[in-house]
């Protein structure tokens, strides 16, 4: 099975500040890693695919990069909407697996 | 719009059974791979199992292999996902997932005696 380890598992931050969430894989996902954005009493919403890739509608303060095992997510500046928990997700192999998740709080 | 709709969520005892159900619409649903996710409350998400689009390849979790079967109606653009000899740690909200772009609301499963 392909292990995923994410950190920080949380993060204090401030309005305006930079944000890089790091994701790690046992083994190679090639870019098949995704990331979400999940607020409480919500699901989950699609961040990144593919490593990289910004869905239509995602503010481009958010944006991924990686391949292989080493993978980021950055928030350029942080909006109050942005305070969540962020997962990343592999979609390789199965078993999927997902991080254990990153609590971005003020 | 993508919509994605869970329902079957019950209380139910230790080894008994349910049938959860992802009705689906917006978008071509034989196209597309679908996944069923978990969330226990207030922890991590957990794939459950994946199932190809035409139905003829399905994927487990190890905690659920043989407990647990994935299947799909095409004609009806429905995701299933059939739940027996439940355990208390089945207890969490799934989530019926589309090739992991998109998410439902979530349906919850609680297992007690």
């Amino acid at each position: 099975d392909i292990q995923m380890t994410q950190s920080p598992s949380s993060l204090s931050a401030s309005l305006g500040d930079r944000v890089i969430i790091s994701c790690r894989t046992s083994q190679s996902v090639t870019t098949n890693l995704h990331w979400y954005q999940q607020k409480p009493g919500k699901a989950p919403k699609l961040l990144i695919y593919r490593a990289s890739t910004l869905p239509n509608g995602v503010p481009s303060r958010f944006s991924g990069s990686g391949s292989g095992t080493d993978f980021t997510l950055t928030i350029s500046s942080l909006q109050p909407e942005d305070f969540a928990t962020y997962y990343c997700h592999q979609s390789h192999s199965p078993p999927l697996t997902f991080g254990g998740g990153t609590k971005v709080e003020i | 719009e993508v919509q994605l709709v869970e329902s079957g969520g019950d209380r139910v005892q230790p080894g008994g059974s349910l049938r959860l159900a992802c009705a689906v619409s917006g978008f071509p649903f034989s196209d597309y791979w679908m996944h069923w996710v978990r969330q226990d409350p207030g922890k991590g998400l957990v794939w459950v199992a994946r199932i190809n689009s035409d139905g003829s390849s399905t994927s487990y979790a190890d905690s659920v292999k043989g407990r647990f079967t994935i299947s799909r109606d095409n004609s009806e653009n429905i995701l299933y996902l059939q739940m027996n000899s439940l355990r208390v740690e089945d207890t969490a909200v799934y989530y019926c997932v589309r090739a992991s772009d998109s998410w439902g609301q979530g349906t919850l499963v609680t297992v007690s005696s």
